[in-house]
């Protein structure tokens, strides 16, 4: 099984500022098939990203992903207010499907 | 427009069995692999379940593998989810989710819905 360990665990920005999520595999990740969602309090998650740095339908192009082999980033450029909430990365490269713990986003 | 809505959550205790169900609407449901996620009080996701199209490919997580059994009608355009000796440790919201791509497997979860809440107390 694949583990992935996200960092940091909180990350305390303002709005405006960038946001870099990293998530870094226990093995290589094949054909950098690793999604991102996001998920605010109370609610589903939502899909950001998948095959690394492919962003969903109708995700802000603030958001992007990048990344190969073990390690994996998902960049807010610039953030806005509604942005504020926990992401997780994903790996389905390899069964099973895993993801990482999670890293909180929060206001400074 | 998607819709996934589940339901079939409940409280039992420990040993028992519930059965999840997910009734999909707005998609072509037997086109798309389909996912269980689920969420404990106050913590992350845990992939639980996946099954492709036709239900010729399933898999679980290694936490559930022997207890549960996922499973789909196409006809009905709905999935399921069979629990059984069920564990303290498996109260949690207990998502369904369609796989964003229509390869013949279930890769990741494009669409998810509200959730049902399953405990298991004693």
């Amino acid at each position: 099984e694949i583990v992935l360990t996200q960092s940091p665990g909180t990350l305390s920005l303002s709005p405006g500022e960038r946001a870099t999520l990293s998530c870094r595999a226990s093995q290589s990740v094949s054909n950098r098939y690793l999604a991102w969602y996001q998920q605010k309090f109370g609610q589903a998650p939502r899909l950001l990203i998948y095959g690394a740095s492919s962003r969903a339908t109708g995700i802000p192009d603030r958001f992007s992903g990048s990344g190969s082999g073990t390690d994996f980033t998902l960049t807010i450029s610039r953030l806005e207010p509604e942005d504020f909430a926990v992401y997780y990365c994903q790996q389905y490269g390899s069964s099973p499907r895993t993801f990482g713990q999670g890293t909180k986003v929060e206001i400074k | 427009e998607v819709q996934l809505v589940e339901s079939g959550g409940g409280l039992v205790q420990p040993g028992g069995s519930l059965r999840l169900s997910c009734a999909a609407s707005g998609f072509n449901f037997d086109d798309y692999g389909m996912h269980w996620v689920r969420q404990a009080p106050g913590k992350g996701l845990e992939w639980v379940s996946g099954i492709n199209w036709n239900s010729g490919s399933r898999d679980y997580a290694d936490s559930v593998k022997g207890r549960f059994t996922i499973s789909r009608d196409n006809a009905k355009d709905s999935l399921y989810l069979e629990m059984h000796s069920l564990r303290a440790e498996d109260t949690a919201l207990y998502y369904c989710a369609k796989d964003g791509s229509t390869w013949n497997s279930y890769y990741y979860m494009a669409v998810w819905g509200k959730g049902t809440t399953v405990t298991v107390y004693s």
